[in-house]
């Protein structure tokens, strides 16, 4: 079946930088995304790999390698406000494209 | 960026009952739209993609007869919770993919509790 691996937790302090990794097990696989969820809320899009390195946008970036199949989000000079849950998402082209999820980092940062 | 508009933002509904949800993208169109469900503390489950003027692909173990999906136009799919239950009772949410390789974009999502 598809899925995504994810750490489950990270707790780090604010300023310090974090990253949270994803594996994953796909057919189809196009291209890497990550969001971010705040309680009650609906995930807001961070950052897309389609290619192979390093993407960055301010304070996030991402990084995907196919051929490890593997790809993480990292978080620079944490804010308390960046404590929310964060899911890297495969989009996957089987005959028509779709978007599945790993089940989410919970980030907690701390002062 | 693009716009995604869901509706209603909560709903409560009696046992039995069915409730739509209604899915908008307000500023592009989208041939496609996804279905998800989350329970707390859990991540989105696909439950179907939408496909506009035909019929909804359904991922496994989702019961098409209690999840009736509609995507009459370009810019509006529906879900409708047939016959609910309490099990039912979750956040669903809705999403388009403007074109393959962009964001998905995401309606606000439907706490549905059903009592």
């Amino acid at each position: 079946g598809q899925s995504l691996e994810q750490p489950s937790e990270v707790t780090a302090v604010e300023g310090a930088i974090v990253q949270i990794n994803c594996t994953y097990q796909t057919s189809g696989f196009y291209g890497l995304s990550w969001y971010q969820q705040h309680d009650g809320g609906a995930p807001t899009f961070l950052s897309y790999n389609g290619l192979d390195g390093l993407e960055e946008t301010g304070r996030f970036s991402s990084f995907l390698s196919r051929s490890d199949s593997y790809g993480y989000l990292l978080l620079q000079e944490l804010q308390m406000k960046d404590s929310a849950s964060y899911f890297c998402a495969a989009i996957l082209n089987t005959g028509g494209f779709k978007t599945i999820f790993g089940a989410g980092t919970r980030l907690f940062v701390k002062a | 960026g693009a716009v995604v508009s869901q509706h209603p933002s909560r709903v409560i509904c009696k046992s039995g009952t069915s409730v739509k949800i209604e899915c908008r993208s307000l500023d592009f169109q989208a041939t496609t739209m996804f279905w998800y469900r989350q329970f707390p503390k859990q991540s989105l489950m696909l439950m179907a993609t939408s496909n506009e003027g035909s019929k909804a692909t359904y991922e496994q173990g989702v019961e098409k007869d209690k999840f009736l999906i509609n995507h009459a136009s370009l810019t509006l799919s529906t879900l409708t919770v047939t016959s609910a239950h309490p099990e039912d009772s979750s956040f669903y949410i809705c999403s388009a993919l403007p074109t393959a390789n962009t964001e998905a974009f995401f309606g606000q999502g439907t706490r549905l509790t059903v009592v």
